[in-house]
């Protein structure tokens, strides 16, 4: 079985400043690892995924993702916030090739002037 | 290309009501699946349709049901609604496999049973 953890459920940094958003994941295969934003009353739409290439992954807006097997952990970073960042972010996390994808709880990012 | 639309974008029911939920996208994707958000609990399967003709059930199916007569309609029904339903509804579609590939979602449907 798959499931995700997301530590923090609310994140607050300033414009400017390192965005870093934790995820940990437990799988009994090697997972496929995924990052999706959701944007004040929209749906989710991809930021990135993790499908067993390479471990660092980049996405759209600068954010960036390392998939690091010895933690169990794929945290979102991304090196300056701007405040179009404001968003919720969910981290997910499948077994490959299945029809299902099990969400975190999600983060809140807040970005202050 | 409008990409998912869903409709209403609003509701308020009443308890023991009938509701559809409609869901329509013209990416022709294979895959449709239905979501709800609840605050603190993240997004969870309600059910899903790998192709045109088949569905299944996701995480929490109870008190709903689903059908896919063609490839791009996806409509989720709360056959007499209760309460504990009220939450933000997301449609979303995918070319293949959730676990592989990218999901596309709709806006949403927020739906209050009182």
């Amino acid at each position: 079985a798959q499931s995700v953890t997301q530590l923090g459920s609310h994140v607050s940094v300033s414009e400017g400043a390192l965005v870093l958003l934790r995820c940990n994941y437990s799988s009994s295969v090697p997972p496929y690892l995924f990052w999706y934003v959701q944007y004040p009353n929209q749906g989710l739409q991809l930021l990135l995924k993790y499908t067993s290439a390479a471990t660092l992954v980049k996405g759209i807006n600068g954010f960036e993702a390392e998939f690091k097997k010895s933690e169990t952990s794929f945290h979102l970073t991304k090196p300056s916030a701007h405040m179009s960042d404001a968003a919720e972010y969910f981290c997910a996390v499948s077994a490959g090739n299945t029809d299902k994808l099990i969400f975190g709880t999600g983060t809140r990012l807040q970005v202050f002037p | 290309i409008a990409g998912i639309t869903q409709a209403p974008t609003s509701q308020i029911l009443a308890a023991g009501r009938r509701m559809t939920l409609r869901c329509t996208q013209d990416m022709r994707h294979n895959a449709m699946y239905w979501y709800r958000q609840d605050l603190g609990l993240g997004l969870r399967l309600i059910h899903y349709s790998n192709t045109a003709g088949t569905t299944g059930k996701g995480e929490v199916p109870d008190g709903y049901s689903v059908s896919r007569a063609n490839t791009d309609d996806f409509p989720l029904t709360l056959a007499s609604a209760v309460p504990s339903q009220t939450s933000v509804y997301f449609c979303a579609s995918s070319d293949g496999l959730a676990g592989v590939d990218t999901q596309y979602f709709g806006p949403g449907t927020r739906l209050t049973v009182l």
